[in-house]
């Protein structure tokens, strides 16, 4: 199983549209959890850090369900700058402080 | 807004040639990472350093590899002996501190071994 799942996709959404990821971690020790994006052949940018209370940064809204070791990423009104790979990460300090990057998911915004 | 910085940008060198990969971590930063990601797969953590020492490092993390912190601001990564197989983007990271720290990402340095 992997560490870190996400659909791949490519999603492909107009313009002002919501639209959801997922993710998933199999290493239950997990204990920070991230949301990056990358753009093609550039570095992955931090989005936002995600807490089990879920949290909101502007049009982005996180979510973790340690239970069912899931997070999500929800993102409101789409602009065309937001296409990207959105990878979703996660850490254990059993593994020092190394991250673990999911494949990441695409997102195409259209006008 | 501090920002870490890689050099250089890109790097083809000979299959056996080495390669020295350099960084400069955010200045207030005490934890230093390499990453590496291979063109069209997933990044993958490649060794973390912390008080000029290897706090962690991974599979691929083999004898080939060294990190070394030569002066009070830039981290480097060394491959003794490039290998076809190391072709790929390499990243520097810092962060403040351990735990739920957020990492930040360098620009990346793209290593083409020919």
């Amino acid at each position: 199983r992997k560490e870190v799942e996400q659909d791949p996709g490519p999603f492909n959404v107009p313009e002002g549209a919501t639209v959801a990821f997922n993710c998933t971690y199999s290493n239950s020790a997990s204990q920070s959890f991230f949301w990056y994006r990358q753009d093609c052949r550039k570095e992955p940018k931090l989005l936002m850090s995600v807490y089990s209370s879920g949290n909101e940064d502007g049009r982005f809204t996180a979510q973790l369900n340690r239970a069912s070791q899931y997070i999500s990423l929800l993102i409101r009104d789409s602009k065309l700058s937001d296409s990207a790979t959105y990878l979703c990460v996660v850490m254990s300090m059993e593994y020092g402080n190394k991250l673990v990057f999911g494949a990441g998911t695409i997102l195409r915004v259209k006008s | 807004e501090p920002e870490v910085t890689q050099t250089p940008s890109h790097q083809v060198t000979q299959m056996g040639q080495e390669v020295i990969l350099r960084c400069v971590p955010i200045s207030n930063h005490l934890y230093f990472y390499w990453y590496r990601q291979i063109l069209g797969q997933k990044v993958e953590f490649l060794v973390s350093f912390y008080n000029n020492e290897i706090s962690e490092k991974s599979e691929i993390f083999d004898d080939q590899f060294s990190v070394e912190r030569p002066d009070g601001s830039n981290f480097t990564l060394k491959i003794r002996s490039t290998k076809l197989e190391d072709s790929a983007m390499y990243f520097c990271a810092s962060s403040e501190g351990l735990g739920g720290y957020e990492q930040y990402f360098g620009p990346g340095t793209r290593l083409t071994v020919t």
